[in-house]
């Protein structure tokens, strides 16, 4: 079935990088561009990018541009989020999400959750 | 900015229809998706492009636009369906999250 597998929880210290990894599973991984999104403790939802899988390109939100890097391997059909200069506000649960007619998400993945914290 | 405005919360009894708006300048010129979230859990696409429903979704969910408001319909409300609910919407630049609204049924 489709999937998308995410890695496991993180704690880091704040001014750290963190990278978060997306398997994804029983599609055609190139054919379906990735979205990223986070939420804060007890907050919405907030996008932070979108990577097409095929050929790279990404566009990020502006809020997180220059701190943020989504990249993917089409050999292993993982996707990455690299989110860098950690502080505490960034701790979260981030999902990697399947996109789907223009700018829906049908497929999530099950969340990572990633402390900052000194 | 983009910004789409949800009221925080929704009340209905159960078998009651529930609407929850969401309203943004942009909308009339994009189409909108809505999201369920339960506890603990990652968000369900419930509607896309407006008004369409994915596979496996019940048919008692249902989303229509007008002007600047997007509304998502739940008709006969099931105890289920208490969840945060999130309408999205985009443009070249990238996509926004309402800021939720929480159903409880009563």
């Amino acid at each position: 079935q489709v999937q998308l597998v995410q890695s496991g929880a993180e704690v880091k210290k704040p001014g750290a990088s963190v990278k978060v990894s997306c398997k994804a599973s029983g599609y055609g991984f190139t054919r379906f561009h990735m979205h990223w999104v986070r939420q804060a403790p007890g907050q919405g939802l907030e996008w932070m990018g979108i990577i097409n899988t095929s050929g790279g390109y990404t566009n990020y939100a502006r809020k997180f541009q220059g701190r943020v890097t989504l990249t993917r391997d089409t050999s292993t059909s993982t996707s990455y989020m690299e989110l860098s200069n950690l502080r505490s506000e960034d701790t979260a649960v981030y999902y990697c999400a399947r996109s789907f007619r223009q700018y829906g998400m049908d497929v999530w993945g099950q969340g990572t959750t990633v402390t900052v914290s000194s | 900015s983009y910004e789409l405005t949800q009221p925080p919360s929704v009340s209905v009894s159960p078998g009651q229809t529930a609407r929850i708006t969401c309203s943004g300048d942009a909308l009339p010129k994009q189409y909108a998706y809505w999201y369920q979230q339960k506890p603990g859990q990652a968000p369900v696409l419930v509607t896309y492009k407006d008004s369409e429903r994915p596979s496996g979704i019940p048919e008692r969910f249902s989303g229509s636009s007008s002007g600047t408001t997007v509304t998502l319909t739940i008709s006969g409300v099931q105890a289920e369906d208490e969840a945060v609910y999130y309408c999205q919407s985009g443009d070249s630049t990238g996509t926004f999250f309402g800021g939720g609204t929480r159903l409880t049924v009563l």
